[in-house]
Order: structure tokens, then sequence, then C-alpha cells
């Protein structure tokens, strides 16, 4: 079965403003992770957060768990041109990336 | 430690060739994985090499291998060039599994004519 799937699809913001990303998935997991692809570049990992952890910080990232709804989201806050990127989210499991979110800060 | 680093990274090839990739992953990780994006399909999971056993594989034909050296770096070879082939592939490294952080290339862009 397929892992995470983030929504939106795109989204469009001004610089400063926050983005809110989501991302659902169907089994258990041991940790999801978030990962940051730059225009037709490899990805980078931003947080992981643990199957028992509700919430992780780091920087400007603030990342959610809700293992009971099976869902996780990451916000962005005071977004900055260069966050324009597409947003993965990542299971572990079968080796699943979502369809991404792609983020436009627009400066 | 140096990154993941993936050669070539930009290949043109026609219908009915083969090529082959390679990844050399960060030193000390064992585990290294492929994946392929396209536009309409996003990442999609192709095979995960550990200690030179392929340890999972994703739903792709046999026209796709792949194989890991004693030293963990990693080729993929694709036979048959088909139009549908021309991706990004991306190998991505890590220290243990796929629940491990993944540290990924840069990519090699194939285009297939």
């Amino acid at each position: 079965s397929q892992q995470g799937e983030e929504d939106p699809q795109a989204l469009s913001i001004q610089e400063g403003e926050n983005a809110t990303m989501n991302c659902s998935y169907k089994t258990s997991i041991n940790n999801l992770q978030w990962y940051r692809q730059n225009s037709g570049r490899g990805l980078v990992h931003l947080i992981l957060i643990r199957s028992n952890e509700r919430e992780k910080h780091s920087g400007r990232l603030r990342v959610t768990l809700d293992t009971s709804k099976k869902s996780s989201s990451l916000l962005i806050t005071a977004s900055r041109a260069a966050d324009t990127a597409s947003y993965f989210c990542y299971t572990g499991n079968q080796f699943y990336f979502g369809t991404g979110t792609s983020l436009t800060v627009i400066p | 430690k140096a990154g993941v680093t993936q050669t070539p990274r930009y290949l043109i090839k026609t219908r009915g060739q083969q090529v082959t990739l390679s990844c050399s992953p960060i030193s000390g990780h064992r585990s290294v994985s492929w994946y392929q994006q396209t536009p309409g399909q996003g990442l999609q999971f192709l095979f995960e090499y550990f200690s030179e056993t392929q340890r999972n594989k994703g739903n792709f034909p046999g026209r796709f291998s792949g194989r890991q050296f004693s030293n963990s770096r990693s080729e993929m070879n694709v036979s048959t060039l088909e139009l549908g082939d021309s991706a990004l592939y991306l190998c991505a490294s890590s220290s243990a599994s796929g629940y491990n952080e993944q540290f990924f290339g840069p990519g090699t862009r194939l285009t297939v004519l």
C-alpha cells in the first residue's frame, strides 16, 4: 500500500507567512521523516519524528505526529524565498515517498 | 564525511541501449537504495542493497537490475531502454535500513531518445 501522501499538492505563500503541509499514511510506523527537494536535485533530510513523539522542533520547522489518525504535519514558520522546494514525507515502510507538496514562497 | 556521489550526472541514450549508473554511499553506510523520479509518477522505489545483497525490491520490470560491491558502492543497470525510462535516478545511503535517515546523491538525469 502507498505510504506518505502529502496535502496540498501545491502551496503558494508570501515571504514571511507560515506554510503548513500534511501527510497521511496507512500502516504502523517506526518513525516519520520529512525531506526537501530543490528543483531537479537530490532530497535533503529535514527532520525525523519517532512514533512515540507527538511534536518536534528544529529551527523554523515544527512537525507533529498523530499516530491515531496516521497523519503528520510540517509547519515552516516565517517562510523565505529559499524555502521554495518540494517537500516529501517518508515512513521507511517499503521505501515509499509521497508525491510531495510543491511550496512556492513569493518574495 | 563526503556525501553521496552519483556518476554520471547526465546521460543521453537511445532506445534499445543499456545504461549503468553508479552510486558511492557515505563512508560506513551499508544500505544503498535507488529511486526513479518522473514528473508523472513521483519518486518510485527501485531496490535496496545491504552488504552486497538485494534486501528490498520495488515494482519494476526485470530490465532494471542492480548490484552492490564489497565497498558498498552500488550500480544499477537498465537494459533495452525505453522512452519512458527518461527520469532522474536518485540513490540514497543510510547506516542500516530504510527507517534511518536517508542521504541522497544529486541524481543522474537520464534522457532516452
